[in-house]
């Protein structure tokens, strides 16, 4: 099956300090990617769509000067936490679709983020 | 400060009896939909899929189940084990954002 990978698994930084996590198709392409945040007991909130060669499109409420998205090729998307601030520490997840009419999101492991 | 978000729901079941999980959807065109596992830690899996013109889908030890009428699913999870305690979504395919999910705890 797909596998979608992200580095790192967590990261530990400094207030104030930014942050890139990747997210990888390992075994095939996705033309669109998916950025999540998951605060402890909740679900996980979309925060935007990653789309290559454009502009990733970003949900209501989140700041798109702040949470940075990258998707330079058809593998790789990555979103960058700027200025990060305690508040931002969570657990952040990729997905890619898969092959269309299905669109089953195939996931990554996430990234355990805190901010000191 | 303290994020606002979905809060989950939460269903506990002793070992080796049977889990439902139960999962409502607004959108009446949606034609296909996906259970998803997540355990704790990690990124969601895929568990079982269903398509809209199937009532029912049986997978190993699981079974979605889908209400066209009342745009309801439900996932049955029998003789329910320790490893199936996760968080479960269901997701439509055309809506890249997930409800609240159901925490299932199963006791030994």
């Amino acid at each position: 099956g797909a596998v979608v990978s992200q580095h790192p698994s967590w990261v530990i930084c400094k207030s104030g300090t930014s942050v890139k996590i990747e997210c990888r198709s390992l075994d095939f392409q996705a033309t669109t990617m998916f950025w999540y945040r998951q605060f402890p007991k909740q679900s996980l909130m979309l925060m935007a769509t990653s789309n290559e060669g454009s502009k990733a499109t970003y949900e209501q409420g989140v700041e798109k000067d702040k949470f940075l998205i990258n998707h330079a090729s058809l593998t790789l998307s990555t979103l960058t936490v700027t200025s990060a601030h305690p508040e931002d520490s969570s657990f952040y997840i990729c997905s890619a679709p898969g092959t269309e009419p299905y669109n089953e999101q195939f996931f990554g492991p996430g990234t355990r983020l805190t901010v000191l | 400060g303290e994020s606002v978000g979905l809060h989950l729901p939460t269903l506990s079941v002793q070992e080796g009896d049977n889990s439902i999980i139960n999962c409502a959807y607004s959108n009446s065109a949606s034609d296909y939909f996906i259970w998803y596992k997540q355990e704790s830690g990690k990124g969601p899996q895929f568990i079982i899929d269903i398509r809209s013109n199937m009532d029912k889908r049986q997978g190993q030890r699981v079974t979605v189940l889908l209400n066209k009428t009342v745009k309801h699913l439900s996932l049955q999870i029998a003789a329910t084990q320790p490893g199936d305690s996760a968080v479960y979504f269901c997701a439509d395919s055309n809506d890249m954002r997930f409800g609240a999910g159901t925490r299932l705890t199963v006791k030994p």
